[in-house]
């Protein structure tokens, strides 16, 4: 039961350039999405999270968009850095203060 | 920056042995949760704690688990009797009171069951 999905396990950007990670969602019912981050050996951190009733939230370098009518959303780092090579998940959750589902992660290499 | 811990980083236990997980959430945070990852896979959610009761629970969270936040300070999750398949991360989280829904996590217990 995928709820939330990120069909690419994998990618890899070149320093510099704009990285998009995807993102797809089953239940209509999800209230707030939020991308972490993940280094191997470490919990996640959080990076940026949308409500749904938005449809673009902007932190410095990077921005969440997101597509109700497809249940869709996408993460952009730009301009990419070394240090943003990383696991990404993307993460839902159905009201309150509910516990979160998460996709399997994006695999995200930054090449020099 | 306050930040969740936990302890240990790594537990090693046998079969139907019990352990307990120990976190420490993030001092004025309300909210407390436990997640797994089981290696190459998802994290997925166990249990979420709030007012010292569980506020909800996912299919894995079975009679062999519980939580507890025995003091003011701590948050633990109990395996009563430990199988194989219980290696994974473990993950602690918690969430303050608020309009974002952020919740902030731990560093994560890896735990081998043999």
């Amino acid at each position: 039961d995928q709820q939330v999905k990120q069909n690419s396990p994998s990618l890899s950007v070149q320093e510099g350039r704009i990285s998009i990670l995807n993102c797809d969602y089953t239940n209509s019912m999800f209230d707030y999405f939020l991308w972490y981050k993940k280094y191997p050996a470490e919990g996640p951190t959080f990076l940026i999270s949308i409500s749904s009733i938005k449809d673009k939230n902007e932190d410095g370098r990077f921005t969440v968009f997101l597509n109700k009518s497809a249940k869709h959303l996408s993460l952009h780092i730009v301009p990419s850095q070394p240090g943003d090579s990383a696991v990404y998940f993307c993460a839902a959750k159905l009201g309150g203060a509910d516990g979160l589902t998460f996709g399997k992660g994006t695999h995200l290499i930054i090449q020099p | 920056e306050p930040e969740v811990t936990q302890t240990p980083s790594h537990q090693v236990t046998q079969m139907g042995q019990e352990v307990i997980l120990r976190c420490v959430p993030i001092s004025n945070h309300l909210y407390f949760y436990w997640y797994r990852q089981i290696l190459g896979q998802k994290v997925e959610f166990l249990v979420s704690f709030y007012n010292n009761e569980i506020s909800e629970k996912s299919e894995i969270f079975d009679d062999q688990f519980s939580v507890e936040r025995p003091d003011g300070s701590n948050f633990t999750l109990k395996i009563r009797s430990t199988k194989l398949e219980d290696s994974a991360m473990y993950f602690c989280a918690s969430l303050g009171q608020g309009e974002s829904y952020e919740q902030y996590f731990g560093p994560g217990t890896r735990l081998t069951v043999t």
